[in-house]
């Protein structure tokens, strides 16, 4: 069932540095990419989306790249802070199918102080 | 503003044994989905209810069922269970017919631990 593949599993990152997650899907009817932030015993809240009309989107410190001849984007995080320590999940949707969204696997991020 | 709340927080059940999980949506909300996410896994979909029937179903067994209520509410039910139906069950609610799935809000999810 799983048509979103994301890398890396775990991601150690000094604070102050990037933080770069990549994801690749496989079926072209996606057309809605958002990117989940959990924290432990909490539910996945959305933190940023792209549409593939547009390759690059960013809110703050977070930054979606999106590349859809390849099929893969990715989620960077610049000035990386340890209230960022999370695990990170991308998602894709088709619109007219909107909420049977697709998960990664997650990437559980650790920012050391 | 009340967002999706889910109950209860942990349940212990033994195989075979029959489970039922609550969820109210935000506020405003319609559309209920439900999910299970696996220990260090992504969350897997489920099914969607609308009006009070399921409209969407991922690749779930018949074991797994649901309902929803006229105030938008919804129930899982796990009919035997598994060893590996042990996971996180979240609930998602959303505004149907958005054309943004900005609006979908997960809650903090149901642990359910199988023994």
């Amino acid at each position: 069932q799983q048509q979103v593949k994301q890398s890396p599993q775990s991601l150690i990152v000094q604070k102050g540095g990037i933080s770069i997650i990549n994801c690749a899907y496989e079926n072209t009817a996606f057309d809605y990419f958002p990117w989940y932030q959990q924290f432990p015993g909490k539910g996945p809240a959305l933190l940023i989306a792209i549409r593939p009309d547009v390759s690059e989107k960013k809110e703050g410190r977070f930054t979606i790249s999106f590349n859809k001849s390849a099929k893969q984007f990715s989620l960077h995080i610049m000035d990386s802070q340890p209230g960022d320590s999370a695990t990170y999940f991308c998602a894709a949707t088709a619109q007219y199918n909107n909420n049977d969204m697709r998960f990664g696997a997650g990437t559980r991020l650790t920012v050391k102080p | 503003d009340a967002g999706v709340t889910q109950s209860p927080t942990h349940l212990i059940k033994t195989r075979g044994q029959q489970v039922t999980l609550r969820c109210s949506p935000k506020s405003g909300h319609d559309t209920v989905s439900w999910y299970q996410q696996a220990l260090g896994q992504g969350p897997q979909f489920i099914f969607q209810y609308y009006e009070e029937e399921e409209r969407q179903r991922g690749n779930f067994p018949d074991r797994f069922s649901g309902h929803q209520f006229p105030n938008y509410s919804s129930e899982l039910n796990v009919n035997a269970l598994l060893l590996g139906d042990s996971a996180l069950y979240l609930c998602a609610s959303s505004l149907f017919g958005t054309t943004s799935t900005d609006t979908q809000y997960f809650g903090p999810g149901t642990r359910l631990t199988v023994l």
